[in-house]
């Protein structure tokens, strides 16, 4: 059974605070993902990464960056917190070609 | 601009009948589609998929149709129950984008008993 854990649930943070999301997936996934989820937009993807120290922008990577240095483990830097990056975050991850992704549990990030 | 539109934002349906989720996408490259469940305070979970080679794909009590003309999906609940309470997203992905999925905004399904 494929496992996706997040570090934190919930996390309260002040703007300018620099941001640590760790996502960790325990079945060996070549693929792992970020996504933002808000209100009426769905989930957007942040980055993306295929591989150990690979990464690649999604659609709204401004303000993050990311660091894949095992290949278990994912992390999104929020390298100066900023309220408009107060959202849900969602990690996932997939097996090679796979289309079906795995979803974390998600951390709610709350930036004042 | 999203590509992937589900206009429904909430849907109420009764125990035990039908509960029908629709799903609208721009980009013609688009050739997969998903379906993910999500309960609160959860991450998504996979449902159900189609490949644009398909035009319907069941599993169970749910079916997914897929109008290729018209970049138009639907999901299909039946009987719908309690437990299927959740938001439901959409997804798309084409062949130019290597595992990388468009999300619709998801539609909150109330079942009512």
């Amino acid at each position: 059974d494929v496992k996706v854990t997040q570090s934190s649930r919930y996390l309260v943070k002040r703007t300018g605070e620099k941001v640590f999301l760790e996502c960790v997936q325990d079945m060996d996934h070549e693929n792992m993902f970020w996504y933002r989820q808000d209100p009426g937009l769905g989930l957007r993807l942040i980055y993306f990464s295929y591989d150990v120290k690979m990464k690649e922008k999604g659609d709204i990577p401004e303000g993050y960056s990311v660091s894949r240095e095992k290949k278990e483990r994912f992390s999104l830097i929020l390298e100066s917190a900023s309220t408009n990056q107060t959202s849900m975050y969602l990690c996932a991850s997939t097996l090679g070609t796979g289309k079906t992704q795995y979803f974390g549990p998600g951390t709610r990030l709350l930036v004042l | 601009d999203q590509q992937v539109k589900q206009n429904s934002p909430s849907l109420s349906v009764q125990e035990g009948r039908i509960s029908i989720l629709n799903c609208d996408y721009t980009n013609s490259m688009f050739d997969y589609f998903l379906w993910y469940k999500k309960y609160p305070a959860e991450g998504p979970t996979f449902l159900i998929s189609i490949s644009s080679i398909k035009d319907k794909n069941e599993d169970g009590r749910f079916t997914v149709f897929l109008n290729k003309s018209a970049k138009h999906l639907s999901l299909h609940i039946v009987p719908s129950q309690p437990g299927d309470s959740a938001v439901y997203f959409c997804a798309a992905s084409g062949a130019d984008s290597w595992g990388k999925f468009q999300f619709g905004a998801g539609t909150q399904v109330v079942v009512t008993p």
